[in-house]
């Protein structure tokens, strides 16, 4: 089965671009095709907001997109806004086992 | 809207049992497939089981196979997770999800299991 492994934290200054990177290691990482990306504010449930390495779901912003490089994928948000501030999660599903593994997340901080 | 809410969570001692319980709204409860993820303090999410739109078939995480137990009554719109022999490693968060695809879409507000003496 694989990991995921996040940066424990990225910031950035308002109006920047940060990349926040999810490696996936292990013997499930050759099928790393099914990433997603999660945000999580304070108290609250996580939000979906990349599937499938790099569809947004209806009503996320376009600031966020996904993309992915051999075992490695990334969130890039753009333009950064205070609301932004928030911990964020990769996911990969595996077809073989139907299970899925998340990353120990990412704190953003908006500086 | 879509609405889950969760509810049974509660303090149980290690080896002791409990039920969870999702009530879900504003879908077609019987066409998606649903699931449990939780969340212990400070820690990423763990997805624990997933479950079919018809209740036919079910998936564990290792973590937790051969002691908790998901279910549903689509009648109900109502989604169950049965844990037995709880140990203190699953103290967390428990989110139900609704699935969507390879994701997890939907999320409800979660409910607090504690195990602990």
């Amino acid at each position: 089965q694989s990991a995921l492994t996040q940066p424990a934290s990225v910031s950035g200054s308002p109006g920047q671009s940060i990349t926040i990177s999810c490696t996936a290691t292990g013997s499930d990482a050759g099928g790393f095709k099914y990433v997603s990306w999660y945000q999580q504010h304070p108290g609250k449930a996580p939000k979906l907001m990349i599937y499938d390495v790099s569809y947004r779901p209806s009503g996320v912003s376009n600031r966020f997109s996904g993309s992915k490089s051999g075992n490695t994928a990334s969130l890039t948000i753009s333009g950064l806004q205070a609301e932004d501030e928030a911990d964020y999660y990769c996911s990969s599903y595996t077809t073989g086992s139907s299970n899925w593994v998340f990353g120990g997340g990412t704190k953003v901080t908006v500086l | 809207e879509v609405q889950l809410v969760e509810s049974g969570g509660g303090l149980v001692q290690p080896g002791g049992s409990l039920r969870l319980s999702c009530a879900a709204s504003g879908l077609t409860f019987s066409s998606y497939a649903m699931g449990w993820v939780r969340q212990a303090p400070g820690k990423g999410p763990e997805w624990v089981s997933s479950i079919t739109g018809s209740g036919d078939t079910t998936y564990y995480a290792d973590s937790v196979k051969g002691r908790f137990t998901i279910s549903r009554d689509n009648s109900k719109s109502t989604l169950y997770l049965q844990m037995n022999s709880l140990r203190a490693e699953d103290t967390a968060l428990y989110y139900c999800v609704k699935r969507m695809g390879r994701v997890f879409d939907i999320w409800g507000q979660g409910t607090k299991v504690t195990v602990s003496s």
